[in-house]
Formats: C-alpha cells, structure tokens, sequence
C-alpha cells in the first residue's frame, strides 16, 4: 500500500527561524510531490510542488525532492506567527489520485 | 474568481437519512475529486472523475455515490448515513492528471447522529 508518512508534531519554532518540515513516500514510481498549507477549520491551500530532483524556491518557501532517498521536504525561512498550520505532503504516482500524509502541525511563536 | 463551491457548509443527519453534497467549479477544469478528512487524520479520496460521464472510485467509496452530467458540478451522495460519515468533506479539482495541483473547496462538515 502506497504511504506518505509524515512527523505529527508539533514542531515548535520561534518567530524569525527556520522551519524543517518533512515527508518520506514509500512508492518509488511516485511522479508529483505537493506541499498543502490548512488552518484549523479550514481547506487545504497550495503551497508549492516540485517534480525534479534539487530545490524549488518561492519566496520564503523552499520545497526539496530526493527520489533516490524518497524524501520530499518544505523549508520555511523567516517563520512568521502566521505561519502555524498543518502542513500536508501529498504525492502522486503515474495516476489521478494524490496520496496524502497526515500532516505536521507547525507553531510558531512571538 | 469563486472556484471550487461546496454547500452546504454544515449538516446534522439523523442516521438513515440521506443527503446530496453539492459541489461546482468554474475553471473548467476536468478532473474532480471526493475527499474526506477526520480529526487528526490526511484526506482520504473517496471518489474522483475525469470528465462529464466519468466517475471512478477512490480509497474509502462505500457508503457514497456520484454522478457527473456537467464538467462543472460533481454532487456527492449519502445514502443511509452512518455515524462513521461524520467528516469534514472537501471537493477539489485539477486541470489534468495527478501531475497538477488540486484546488480545494471550503469543505462540507456533516454529523451523523
């Protein structure tokens, strides 16, 4: 069965810090790798995605992909009370469905 | 720019009843997909389509249809609700296959009791 796995948390970082945030999949044909930011109560927002090995930078958010060691990563530099969500990794192989991990609750405080 | 619209935005079900999710997109956008989401837990796919006409199933189906006539709206079917039906639903749809992003509705959260 195909896994996203993701720490639960909470990972607590002051303001102005980096935040790690990190997802490791267990299909290895596994094509399309998205970062999804929810409040609570709300939906999930797109944060970034990334399809190529290496980094992909967008403002403060940076996504790193590894397929060799199945790992997929969101960088957030400068964390921002505004910041504190839950984060989704959700990867996808050659198909329509997305698999989604549980998420990462990230705090960041004042 | 409205995207993807759910209604209703709550619901109480007596279990036994039934009730229709309603979702609409206006980016013409293709594929569209079911989710649900428990506390503390990832979206689970429950059914998905690929176009007017198409419509498959996801990971956790049972207990839900679907229809699609329009590639705008894709409306969600309980039948005989159950108490483990309680979830927040979203509606999400892409422009292609899984390569692209998903773009979520506000969500449908429904008790069953």
């Amino acid at each position: 069965q195909k896994e996203v796995e993701q720490n639960s948390g909470p990972l607590s970082v002051p303001e102005g810090a980096i935040a790690s945030l990190n997802c490791t999949y267990s299909d290895r044909g596994s094509q399309s790798f998205f970062w999804y930011r929810q409040y609570s109560g709300k939906s999930p927002e797109l944060i970034m995605f990334i399809y190529s090995n290496g980094d992909k930078e967008d403002g403060r958010f940076t996504a790193q992909l590894n397929k060799a060691s199945q790992y997929v990563s969101l960088l957030i530099r400068d964390s921002q009370p505004s910041d504190s969500a839950t984060y989704l990794c959700a990867v996808n192989q050659a198909g329509t469905a997305l698999i989604f991990g549980k998420g990462t609750t990230l705090s960041v405080s004042s | 720019n409205a995207g993807v619209t759910q209604t209703p935005k709550f619901r109480i079900l007596k279990i036994g009843q039934s009730m229709t999710l309603q979702c609409t997109q206006d980016m013409n956008h293709n594929y569209m997909y079911w989710y649900r989401q428990d506390p503390g837990m990832g979206l689970k796919l429950i059914y998905y389509s690929v176009g007017a006409g198409i419509t498959d199933k996801g990971e956790v189906p049972n207990g839900y249809n679907v229809s699609r006539s329009t590639t705008e709206d894709f409306p969600l079917r309980l039948e005989l609700a159950a108490p483990s039906q309680t979830s927040v639903y979203f509606c999400a749809s892409s422009d292609g296959q899984g390569n692209q992003p998903q773009h979520f509705g506000d969500g449908t959260r429904l008790s069953i009791l």
